[in-house]
């Protein structure tokens, strides 16, 4: 039982490039999270999906889109990656509503 | 606005002392609260919750207390060790729909950084 897996952990791209974080949790949750990770700024959220099927906006969605292409996993594609998105990505998942969410080791991705 | 915030960024202890944490919400319809240690490089780790109803919980280490009245929440580590030099993140689920989706979606405060010095 792995929990959450994210690929790849570090990640270096010039502006205009686009790229595919990857994130699978193999506990059977319904719910899946992107936050990204800035000094002082705390967990911000990027996108979620309640369920399989379903995918909503959090709190910073610009420049990211999202794909739950199953149960078990939860993509965010950046079409062309900008200096601002320069940060560390989380992915979480979470079974029901009670709100305890399990994160995966992080993303470290730097836009040239 | 809403927010979760905490008292202090940076927290230093002895090996072997008491650690207390702080943590303010400003939501008095928050009915879930986390804590999170997250290590360098890492992400976060849950370490002990808190429901609404109840005031205190404890774990190996750790406690939380809840005081609604002042809408506060703190972690308290015993006997804390190098290996608890993290920072620590409490969380609330605001109870209520947010950023236009489910209930369920946590907000995080910017968390503490605890070193213990040996």
């Amino acid at each position: 039982n792995a929990g959450v897996t994210q690929t790849p952990k570090f990640q270096v791209l010039k502006t205009g490039q686009s790229m595919t974080l990857q994130c699978a949790q193999d506990m059977n949750h319904n719910s899946m999270y992107w936050y990204r990770q800035d000094p002082g700024m705390g967990l911000r959220l990027i996108y979620y999906s309640a369920s399989e099927g379903t995918t909503d906006k959090g709190e910073v969605p610009n420049g990211y889109n999202v794909s739950r292409l199953n149960k078990r996993e939860f993509s965010l594609r950046l079409e062309s990656a900008a200096p601002s998105q320069t940060s560390v990505y989380f992915c979480a998942s979470k079974l029901d509503l009670r709100g305890l969410q399990f994160f995966g080791p992080g993303t470290r991705l730097t836009v040239l | 606005g809403e927010s979760v915030g905490l008292h202090l960024p940076t927290l230093s202890v002895q090996e072997g002392d008491n650690s207390i944490i702080n943590c303010a919400y400003s939501n008095s319809a928050s009915d879930y609260f986390i804590w999170y240690k997250q290590e360098s490089g890492k992400g976060p780790q849950f370490i002990i919750d808190i429901r609404s109803n109840m005031d205190k919980r404890q774990g190996q280490r750790v406690t939380v207390l809840l005081n609604k009245t002042v809408k506060h929440l703190s972690l308290q580590i015993a006997a804390t060790q190098p290996g608890d030099s993290a920072v620590y993140f409490c969380a609330e689920n605001p109870g209520r729909r947010n950023y236009g989706g489910s209930q369920g979606n946590l907000i995080f405060g910017k968390g503490t950084k605890l070193s213990v010095k040996p």
